[in-house]
């Protein structure tokens, strides 16, 4: 059984530009939440979604975004990067959104 | 918002030690998970609690959700060099929630 795949596994970008990162859950998993690792901050919750309706959202600022498609594959889109979004976003999957959260690798977005 | 404090914040061990960790919270969770990372990797989950006062085995670890659902424990009997990582707790508050808190991590070195 594949696991969750995340693409790119790296990326660089300029201040203010944007970025969009896809997560391909585990098959028949259809929640898929977002996270954002730092060193100083820890794992923090971005945005989870379930048969593409967003069911929660974290405390991050509207330039952070996310959708879910159809075959539950999702992406998430930082728009005007800042330097401070550097960060490891990591992707989980679980058949509900209730049990057995499945991480991908991860996504390592550097702005410079 | 909800925090988890997991302690300790690191530890150095000599193999064949065993570990014990923890996690508490000021508010309760319907759910406890641990999770060990890899540098560079995503967390990868170990053990699932789902019920207060479960006591759940994984090899050599072992996990408990506190009776009060606001703590859990988790150990690691004789170490060996390949526990080395950082292990996260993290909480799922309840119904209509499906987001995962998580703890800041305990960095576990072993000593051959």
């Amino acid at each position: 059984k594949a696991g969750v795949t995340q693409t790119p596994r790296y990326l660089i970008k300029t201040r203010g530009q944007q970025v969009t990162l896809s997560c391909s859950p585990i098959s028949g998993h259809r929640s898929v939440s977002w996270y954002q690792q730092t060193p100083g901050q820890g794992l923090q919750f971005l945005f989870e979604y379930f048969s593409e309706t967003q069911r929660n959202k974290g405390n991050f600022p509207g330039r952070f975004s996310g959708r879910q498609f159809s075959n539950s594959r999702s992406e998430m889109n930082v728009s005007t990067l800042e330097l401070g979004d550097s960060a490891l976003y990591l992707c989980a999957s679980s058949s509900t959104g209730v049990y057995g959260y499945t991480f991908g690798s991860g996504t390592r977005l550097t702005v410079v | 918002g909800q925090q988890l404090n997991q302690s300790p914040q690191s530890m150095f061990i000599q193999e064949g030690e065993d570990v014990s960790m923890n996690c508490t919270s000021s508010s309760i969770f319907n759910t406890w998970l641990w999770y060990k990372q890899d540098p560079g990797e995503g967390p990868v989950l170990l053990i699932a609690l789902y019920k207060a006062g479960e006591l759940t085995s994984n090899g050599r670890l072992t996990a408990q959700f506190g009776i009060t659902r606001k703590d859990s424990f988790l150990n690691i009997s004789a170490s060996i060099p390949s526990d080395v990582g950082i292990y996260f707790c993290a909480g799922r508050a309840g119904a209509g929630s499906y987001q995962l808190t998580f703890g800041k991590g305990t960095k576990l070195s072993v000593i051959p």
